[in-house]
C-alpha cells in the first residue's frame, strides 16, 4: 500500500530564505507527483505537477524534483516571504490517477 | 471558467440526518474525485469517477454514496449521519486528454454532525 510522508511537519523560517520541503512515498510505480498549496479554511492550489518520467519541474521561485528510484521529491522554494506562508501538501498517484496524499508541511515565514 | 465549485460552504446535521453535498465542474473534464480531510491530516480518497455513469470506491467510502449522470456533476451523498464524518471535503477533477490528469479541487464543504 502507498504511503506518503512529509518532514517537517512544520518549518517556521525568517523571510529571506531559501528552503526545502521533502515528500517520500513508499512505492516507486507512481504516475505522478503533484505538490499543492492550502492557506487556512481553504481549498488545495495546484503548484507543480511532475510526470513520472520528468525529473523536475520549475514555476517561479518554486522548484520540484522527483527521484523515483530512491522515493523521494523536495519542494525548493527560493527567497521566502510571508506570503508564502501555508500548509504545503505531497501527492503521487498510480495508474488509476488516484492521488494519496501526506499530511503536508506547515509553513511559517516571519517578516 | 469557474472550475470546481462546491455547495454548500458550511453545514451542521444532526446524528442520523441525511444530506447531499454538491460539486459541479465546467472544464469538461472526465474524471471526478470526493476526499475528506481531517484536522491535520492529508487528503483521503472518498470515491471517484472516470465518466458519466462510471464510479468507484476509494479508500473510506462507508457512509457515502455517489451518482454520476452528467460529465459535470458528481454529488456526494451522506446517509445516517455520523459525528465520525466530521471534516472538511473536498470535490476534484482532471483531464485525460493532457495525459498528466492534474487535479483541480474545489475549496471545500465543512460539515459538522452533532
Amino acid at each position: 500500500k502507498q504511503e506518503v510522508t512529509q518532514i517537517p511537519a512544520a518549518l517556521s523560517v525568517p523571510e529571506g530564505e531559501n528552503l526545502v520541503l521533502n515528500c517520500s512515498f513508499t512505492d516507486s510505480a507512481i504516475y505522478n507527483l503533484q505538490w499543492f498549496r492550502q492557506d487556512p479554511g481553504k481549498g488545495l492550489t495546484s503548484l507543480l505537477l511532475i510526470q513520472s518520467s520528468q525529473r523536475e519541474q520549475t514555476s517561479g521561485r518554486l522548484n520540484a524534483s522527483l527521484d523515483k528510484s530512491s522515493g523521494r521529491s523536495t519542494l525548493y522554494i527560493a527567497a521566502s516571504q510571508p506570503g508564502d506562508s501555508a500548509t504545503y501538501l505531497c501527492a503521487v498517484s498510480d495508474s488509476s490517477y488516484k492521488l494519496i496524499f501526506g499530511s503536508g508541511t506547515r509553513l511559517l515565514v516571519r517578516p | 471558467n469557474a472550475g470546481v465549485t462546491q455547495t454548500p460552504k458550511f453545514r451542521i446535521l444532526k446524528i442520523g440526518q441525511s444530506m447531499t453535498l454538491q460539486c459541479t465542474q465546467d472544464m469538461n473534464h472526465n474524471y471526478m474525485y470526493w476526499y475528506r480531510q481531517d484536522p491535520g491530516m492529508g487528503l483521503k480518497l472518498i470515491y471517484y469517477s472516470v465518466g458519466a455513469g462510471i464510479t468507484d470506491k476509494g479508500e473510506v467510502p462507508n457512509g457515502y454514496n455517489v451518482s454520476r449522470s452528467t460529465t459535470e456533476d458528481f454529488p456526494l451523498r451522506l446517509e445516517l449521519a455520523a459525528p465520525s464524518q466530521t471534516s472538511v471535503y473536498f470535490c476534484a477533477s482532471s483531464a485525460t486528454s493532457t495525459g498528466a490528469y492534474e487535479q483541480y479541487f474545489g475549496p471545500g464543504t465543512r460539515l459538522t454532525v452533532t
